[in-house]
């Protein structure tokens, strides 16, 4: 998984609750990505980063935020968690070469969350 | 929870035979496609890529075709094994150019089951 871990793995938590999941990556990537995976539908781009403390919003951003103080971590927080959010969080990298393309973004293990 | 292999649809080979997935993709002006393997439980897996100044590329087992005039992108696996299956689906590249704070996003397909019987 291109030295990207996750954490948790896997949670339950309760409506109503905050949940902060973490993504964490070796390879000193500038760009990091959250994307959520459910059944029907394709990845969507919650939030990403392109450098320390430097986020944008993506497709489905509402109920997420996001912070990321180093280069190595990318922090997604649910401020009060609902069962809608309930998904197959992704973590992706990547580091564009200069100019106007993208680099190959490189996925994490992937934290399953359920909301009851 | 439901599968991400749910809801998508599925192409089902022998053993051995060639495998052809295809994408049709959004964008005309999208300049970066690549696809990613995702196996039941795991992160999506980059397979290949191409730029849209080609129209071919190989990898190993994999082949991508690039129809730009029909904004069509197929992923040929040769040989199919068990370990083929898995989703496979595309990606667009979106990007608008570079402006340091410019982001790099990429627009995913549903994606295809691909299911190897021995």
């Amino acid at each position: 998984d291109a030295g990207i871990t996750q954490s948790p793995r896997h949670k339950v938590t309760e409506t109503g609750t905050p949940v902060t999941l973490r993504c964490h990556q070796t390879e000193n990537h500038r760009y990091m990505y959250w994307y959520r995976q459910d059944p029907g539908h394709g990845l969507r781009l919650i939030h990403y980063s392109y450098g320390v403390k430097d986020t944008d919003k993506g497709e489905v951003s509402d109920g997420y935020s996001v912070s990321r103080s180093k280069t190595e971590d990318f922090l997604l927080t649910l401020e009060s968690a609902t069962s809608s959010q309930t998904s197959v969080y992704f973590c992706a990298i990547s580091e564009p070469l200069r100019g106007p393309r993208t680099d190959t973004q490189y996925f994490g293990p992937g934290t399953r969350l359920t909301v009851l | 929870g439901e599968s991400v292999g749910l809801h998508l649809p599925t192409l089902s080979v022998q053993e051995g035979d060639n495998s052809i997935i295809n994408c049709a993709y959004s964008n005309s002006a999208s300049d970066y496609f690549i696809w990613y393997k995702q196996e039941s439980g795991k992160g999506p897996q980059f397979i290949i890529d191409i730029r849209s100044n080609m129209d071919k590329r190989q990898g190993q087992r994999v082949t991508v075709l690039l129809n730009k005039t029909v904004k069509h992108l197929s992923l040929q696996i040769a040989a199919t094994q068990p370990g083929d299956s898995a989703v496979y689906f595309c990606a667009e590249n979106l990007a608008s150019g570079w402006s340091g704070g410019s982001n790099y996003k990429l627009t995913f397909g549903k994606g295809t089951l691909l299911t190897v019987n021995p």
